[in-house]
């Protein structure tokens, strides 16, 4: 098993594009995750998805956008990227019920110039 | 909204020594508890969690942490640290029925040889 995968690892963006990361788990996992990490601010939470066919907003949703492609995959879109949105992004599967450990993907580092 | 208080941000110690990272949570209902585990360069990973039960849990590596209601702590212990524990350490907690953990800022841990 490869666990949660993501891509890419490294991204150089310029101010106003848009850019698309991609995660996918294979471990049957109901609920899937996007945090971003940024120096001394920990994890934050941008979106969530409990469920196939549901997505909810996190601690920090403005500026992103997310699908739920199926049970498998959860992507999060940048439409206009800003240097604000340089950081490094995880994407995390757990299973069902809630509570249980999360698994983290292997990060993507964003830099927006 | 629940919490979670590390309060130490960053600790340096020399091989050999013993290691307590503080964890303090805000909820006065039924919580999960995790430690996460982030060595340089790599994804978050679990290092231990308690959900019920004996209120010392073991972990990989060594690490153990105490659940302690009365003080809502989560503090991670290790009696002896290694060069390669240096992480960075985050501590999270899951209320009762809830999808998305709160996480601590995290604690820098360098270990000097």
């Amino acid at each position: 098993n490869a666990g949660v995968t993501q891509t890419p690892k490294f991204q150089v963006l310029k101010t106003g594009q848009s850019m698309t990361l991609q995660c996918a788990q294979d471990m049957n996992h109901n609920s899937m995750y996007w945090y971003r990490q940024d120096p001394g601010m920990g994890l934050r939470l941008i979106y969530y998805s409990a469920s196939e066919g549901t997505t909810d907003k996190g601690e920090v949703p403005n500026g992103y956008n997310v699908s739920r492609l199926n049970k498998r995959e959860f992507s999060l879109r940048l439409e206009s990227a800003a240097p604000s949105q340089t950081s490094v992004y995880f994407c995390a599967s757990s299973l069902p019920p809630p509570g249980d450990t999360q698994y983290f993907g292997p990060g993507t580092r964003l830099t927006v110039l | 909204a629940q919490s979670v208080s590390q309060h130490n941000h960053h600790v340096i110690l020399s091989e050999a020594a013993s290691l307590e990272l503080g964890c303090n949570y805000s909820y006065g209902g039924t919580v999960n508890l995790f430690w996460y585990v982030q060595y340089p360069g790599q994804h978050l990973q679990l290092l231990l969690k308690y959900f019920s039960g004996d209120p010392l849990v073991k972990g990989i590596k060594g690490f153990e942490a105490e659940f302690i209601k009365s003080k809502f702590s989560f503090n991670l212990r290790k009696p002896s640290v290694q060069w390669s524990d240096t992480a960075e350490y985050f501590c999270a907690c899951l209320t009762g029925g809830s999808y998305i953990p709160t996480f601590g800022r995290g604690t820098s841990l360098i270990v000097h040889p």
